[in-house]
């Protein structure tokens, strides 16, 4: 079993649409990551979480402690939004260990 | 501030060979974090280096290493090339509240 697990693995939806992600992990954590991928391959960092939640425009990341969860939202989806979501927790100091990602695709 | 910068960006190999990959981080940064990314594997975590130590290391076999200079830039090297290691090989450094990603460089092993 996977220290990180996503779901769901593949997600399409129409634009508009409220999107959530979901990020389960079996370890002990002191951070969690949420990553976005495009096509080509460059990443960006969307947030990192302790506890709590935080936002940013369109983009909610809620984290749960004590259940070992995190979610990710995405309100009014949009075409651009089409991109690979990853879900990632700090073990020790730099070590990421990463969830396999979900793809999301929005339609127009 | 300019980002991470990786070079090359692309590389086509033979196995056998070896390589050498370069990362720049942001002007500041100090800690260089590198990553595989794989189809079949995803990403996983190859080392970490910090003010030129190695703080961290991942399961990878010992053909790959690295290093890390004063000026914060890391090297990866990668010896004995296999059809296995074509990946992505990113790096990244450590914010105060997040990291940044450098563009990868796409290897191929032919």
């Amino acid at each position: 079993k996977n220290e990180v697990e996503q779901s769901p693995q593949n997600l399409t939806a129409q634009e508009g649409e409220f999107i959530t992600i979901n990020c389960s992990y079996s370890v002990g954590i002191s951070a969690l990551h949420w990553l976005q991928q495009h096509p080509g391959g460059g990443i960006v960092s969307l947030f990192m979480l302790s506890s709590g939640k935080k936002k940013h425009g369109r983009l909610i990341a809620t984290i749960n402690i004590q259940e070992k969860h995190s979610s990710l939202h995405i309100t009014a989806s949009h075409p651009r939004d089409s991109a690979v979501y990853i879900c990632a927790v700090h073990r020790g100091a730099q070590k990421l260990v990463f969830g396999q990602g979900t793809r999301l695709t929005i339609n127009p | 501030k300019a980002g991470v910068t990786q070079t090359p960006r692309y590389l086509i190999k033979t196995r056998g060979q070896q390589v050498t990959l370069s990362c720049s981080p942001i002007s500041g940064h100090r800690s260089v974090s590198w990553y595989q990314q794989t189809p079949g594997q995803g990403l996983q975590f190859l080392f970490e280096y910090f003010s030129e130590t190695q703080r961290n290391k991942g399961n990878f076999p010992g053909r790959f290493s690295g290093r890390q200079f004063s000026n914060s830039r890391s090297e990866m090297n990668v010896s004995t090339l296999e059809l296995g290691d074509s990946a992505l090989y990113l790096c990244a450094t450590k914010g105060e509240e997040t990291q940044y990603f450098g563009p990868g460089t796409r290897l191929l092993v032919l």
